[in-house]
């Protein structure tokens, strides 16, 4: 079965440094999603992304934070300059139509 | 300063148990519903989903039941299995023009005894 499939697993970063996760969606889906976890709280959404461009992202979407489709397979998240508050795992989705969201196993992303 | 995490609801059942993991939702216009198992170190995984023009939807061993009136939903889980040992979250999509955005609930532990 076709999954979504991400990378690196875990990801640890020295504060203040910019961070890039990726991320495979599902071939044949056309709409991403970056959501995260802080440990031991609720999946919390971040963006979503289709066409080429992002259709809506929430507060904690902020300038420090940019997503990018370089190629016809790939979905990037970058986090510009880290903060400590910006370790969570982060989870990518993707989904075909009216077709329920698919998630990825996650990157555990830790802000040192 | 300190992050508090939520203290998640738990449910403990004996294997070959029904269960059920209930989910209260807060926005009215919500017309999509999923509910996804997560596993330690594992990401969401469907299980099952419902539209608002039903009230009820069989799967594999799972039941997922809409009640519009009160803003609940619940999932019944059939014959529980150790393997069903997971997180389970209702998640909720407003439609329109949200693009799929899903807003999750806070969680239940569901634990299994053999």
């Amino acid at each position: 079965e076709p999954e979504v499939t991400q990378t690196p697993s875990h990801q640890v970063t020295q504060m203040g440094q910019e961070v890039i996760l990726r991320c495979v969606p599902i071939s044949n889906h056309l709409y991403f999603y970056w959501y995260r976890q802080i440990l031991g709280q609720k999946v919390e959404f971040l963006v979503s992304f289709y066409n080429n461009e992002i259709s809506e992202k929430s507060e904690i979407f902020d300038d420090q934070f940019s997503v990018e489709r370089p190629d016809g397979s790939n979905f990037t998240l970058k986090i510009r300059s880290t903060k400590l508050e910006d370790s969570a795992m982060y989870f990518c989705a993707s989904r075909e139509g009216a077709q329920p969201q698919h998630f990825g196993d996650g990157t555990r992303l830790s802000i040192l | 300063g300190e992050s508090v995490g939520l203290h998640l609801p738990t449910l403990s059942v004996q294997e070959g148990d029904n269960s059920i993991i209930n989910c209260a939702y807060s926005n009215s216009a919500s017309d999509y519903f999923i509910w996804y198992k997560q596993e330690s170190g594992k990401g969401p995984q469907f299980i099952i989903d419902i539209r608002s023009n039903m009230d009820k939807r069989q799967g594999q061993r799972v039941t997922v039941l809409l009640n519009k009136t009160v803003k609940h939903l619940s999932l019944q889980i059939a014959a529980t299995q150790p393997g069903d040992s997971a997180v389970y979250f209702c998640a909720e999509n407003a439609g329109g023009t949200s693009y799929g955005k899903l807003t999750f609930g806070q969680g239940t532990i569901l634990t299994v005894h053999p």
